[in-house]
């Protein structure tokens, strides 16, 4: 079964140092992969999304990137944080049938 | 532009009550329509989908929703809403397999005894 791995859970990180969060998917081959970021009251707002290794597509501009080193892994970083970059992050990957979710990761920036 | 809608932020409805949830999309084609429910601090759980075919889906939990093209809505429904069904409810759309799930921006349900 499909199974989708996203660390670490909790992260409180000082403004202007980097960012690091990584995503790995289990049980699927060449799966669509997505970084969101959720904000109180702001829905899930689209990162990036990445239709295959080395293709990133990004929605958002700004301080954050993404790359796909390997089919099923995603990673989100950033060089300088700050304090806007404050939230709730989700991977995810998905087929047409359905998206599947990893449990998020909140990142505090102070 | 595309989009999705979720016109309600929040929503309390008593328990034992009926709930209906409101989505509407915005895009030239017919999209492949989701609901997802998360709980706080929670990844999102798949509730249920609608491809093609009949417009009344059944999910799990007791919901459903129904596919009403000419509205460009798939709003979810409950007929009887339990405490344990407080949470943040989102609609989502994909286009086609190369173009991203797109989401709502959620409703937060609150159930009241």
């Amino acid at each position: 079964s499909q199974t989708i791995h996203q660390w670490p859970a909790t992260l409180v990180q000082p403004v202007g140092s980097p960012l690091s969060l990584e995503c790995t998917v289990e049980g699927t081959s060449n799966p669509n992969l997505y970084w969101y970021r959720q904000a109180a009251g702001r829905g899930l707002q689209l990162l990036f999304y990445s239709v295959g290794i080395g293709q990133i597509s990004s929605e958002v501009p700004q301080n954050l990137s993404a790359s796909r080193p390997q089919d099923r892994q995603f990673i989100l970083s950033s060089k300088k944080l700050l304090l806007s970059d404050s939230g709730f992050y989700l991977c995810a990957w998905s087929g047409l049938s359905e998206a599947f979710f990893g449990q998020g990761t909140r990142l505090t920036v102070v | 532009a595309q989009s999705v809608t979720q016109p309600d932020i929040h929503i309390t409805v008593s328990e034992g009550a009926s709930l209906e949830l409101r989505c509407n999309y915005s895009y030239g084609a017919t999209p492949y329509l989701f609901w997802y429910v998360q709980s706080p601090g929670q990844g999102l759980q798949l509730l249920l989908k609608y491809f093609s075919g009949d417009t009344l889906v059944q999910g799990i939990k007791g919901f459903e929703a129904e596919f009403k093209r000419s509205q460009s809505s798939f709003n979810l429904r409950k007929p009887s809403v339990h405490w344990s069904d407080a949470a943040e409810y989102f609609c989502a759309v994909v286009l086609s397999g190369n173009t991203p799930l797109v989401f709502g921006k959620g409703t937060r349900l609150s159930v009241i005894a």
